[in-house]
């Protein structure tokens, strides 16, 4: 049983792309989470989000909490944006994760 | 640099062992989160600590502990190990036990049981 699902599982892009990816989910949450994870292994957290959308440099990260749905997009997508990008849903005190999207963006 | 230490950086031990993982939280922040990536499993939460006391659990297999000391690092106890247990192990530390903080992770401890 899936809680999050996350999609697509794999981007290659060209450099100044945008870039979409979308993660749904099937349980009522408290909040949703946003992790990137460097090729290297570190993990860092872009964003939560309860509702409504929020924007940090040339990211942008969107909830819908109706229909179960949360988007994280990249404007002019940069080779250092190469990274895994995880989606954490929490209801209440649980975390269940995607399976996270591989992204490439190529120079 | 999160600000989380996490140690040893790797692990290799053998099956039927017990080891222990060390993570200290940023200054200040009272939460700390236990989570295991593997390659078949993904990322999985496995237990959350607040202030010392133990907040929720995620799947967290009856073969492991944890706990928070007074200074609020923590340990992860590994025992009987077997083979699947291998992965890498993140803790993470946030400021209270919301669901709504910002959480900074450890670089992770990868364990290889052989």
């Amino acid at each position: 049983k899936n809680e999050v699902e996350q999609s697509p599982q794999n981007l290659t892009a060209q450099e100044g792309e945008f870039i979409t990816i979308n993660c749904s989910y099937s349980v009522g949450i408290s909040a949703l989470h946003w992790l990137q994870q460097h090729p290297g292994g570190g993990i860092v957290s872009l964003f939560m989000l309860s509702s409504g959308k929020k924007k940090h440099g040339r990211l942008i990260a969107t909830i819908n909490i109706q229909e179960k749905h949360s988007s994280l997009h990249i404007t002019a997508s940069h080779p250092r944006d190469s990274a895994v990008y995880i989606c954490a849903v929490i209801p209440l005190d649980q975390f269940y994760f995607g399976t996270g999207t591989s992204l490439t963006v190529i120079p | 640099d999160s600000g989380v230490t996490q140690t040893p950086k790797h692990l290799i031990t053998a099956t039927g062992q017990r080891v222990t993982l060390r993570c200290s939280p940023r200054s200040g922040d009272l939460s700390v989160y236990w989570y295991q990536q593997s390659l078949d499993q993904g990322l999985q939460f496995l237990i959350q600590y607040y202030n010392g006391e133990e907040r929720a659990k995620g799947n967290i297999l009856e073969r492991f502990s944890a706990q928070q000391f007074p200074d609020l690092h923590s340990e992860l106890n590994l025992s009987s190990l077997e083979l699947g247990d291998s992965a890498l192990y993140f803790c993470a530390s946030s400021v209270v036990g919301s669901p709504y903080n910002e959480q900074f992770f450890g670089p992770g401890t990868r364990l290889t049981v052989l």
